[in-house]
């Protein structure tokens, strides 16, 4: 079966701007969690989403946003980029165990 | 608020050697356990899921135990080799949930086997 893909892998924006980040879940997997990894403070969860409804939220500010669509795509948006939201942003989707996709690097200058 | 660690931070071995990695968890209303390896820059792999219901699993060389009274979980490796090096993370659901989402991980640790 077909992994969990996210795209873009790679990116690079300016402080200010804001970002859009895919996954495509496993086929059949309903759950899909946003988590972003920093040196600093390891992995950290940002959000879950469950046909279409966003049903864990983590500690981040509003800026970080997430939604599903029927097919369980989902996307996260970061609003108003700043230095410190450079990180590795993975996503995962689940039927009882998670499984991760291989994360957008994203860079922020 | 569920807390994970683990130890050893980082553990540096010659090939062949047989290996054990420690989690714990402070709450053990758990629904299960997952050990994910994760090689630099990349996403992370699972390797093994134990059910809250279940001691152990065993997937080839790996074989994790899991011990929810004690808020303990091992992941033993044999026989290591030089491919074994990367970070090993252990990783719960939040208590009480299910077991979709909202993973709280420890911070993992760095194995290096030299040939």
């Amino acid at each position: 079966k077909a992994g969990v893909t996210q795209t873009p892998r790679y990116l690079i924006k300016t402080r200010g701007q804001q970002v859009t980040l895919s996954c495509s879940p496993i086929s059949g997997h309903r759950s899909v969690s946003w988590y972003q990894q920093t040196p600093g403070q390891g992995l950290q969860f940002l959000f879950e989403y469950f046909s279409e409804t966003q049903r864990n939220k983590g500690n981040f500010p509003g800026r970080f946003s997430g939604r599903q669509f029927s097919n369980s795509r989902s996307e996260m948006n970061v609003s108003t980029l700043e230095l410190g939201d450079s990180a590795l942003y993975l996503c995962a989707s689940s039927s009882g165990g998670e499984d991760f996709g291989p994360g957008t690097r994203l860079t922020v200058t | 608020k569920q807390e994970v660690t683990q130890i050893p931070a980082a553990l540096s071995v010659p090939e062949g050697e047989n290996l054990v990695l420690n989690c714990s968890f402070t709450d053990s209303a758990i629904y299960n356990l997952q050990w994910f390896r994760q090689d630099p820059g990349k996403g992370l792999t699972s390797l093994l899921l134990i059910q809250s219901s279940q001691r152990e699993q065993t997937s080839g060389r790996l074989n994790a135990s899991l011990d929810k009274s004690s808020g303990r979980s091992t992941l033993y490796i044999a026989a290591s080799q030089p491919g074994d090096s990367a970070t090993y993370l252990c990783a719960v659901p939040q208590p009480g949930g299910t077991s979709y989402g909202k993973l709280t991980f420890g911070q993992g640790t760095i194995l290096t086997v030299h040939p």
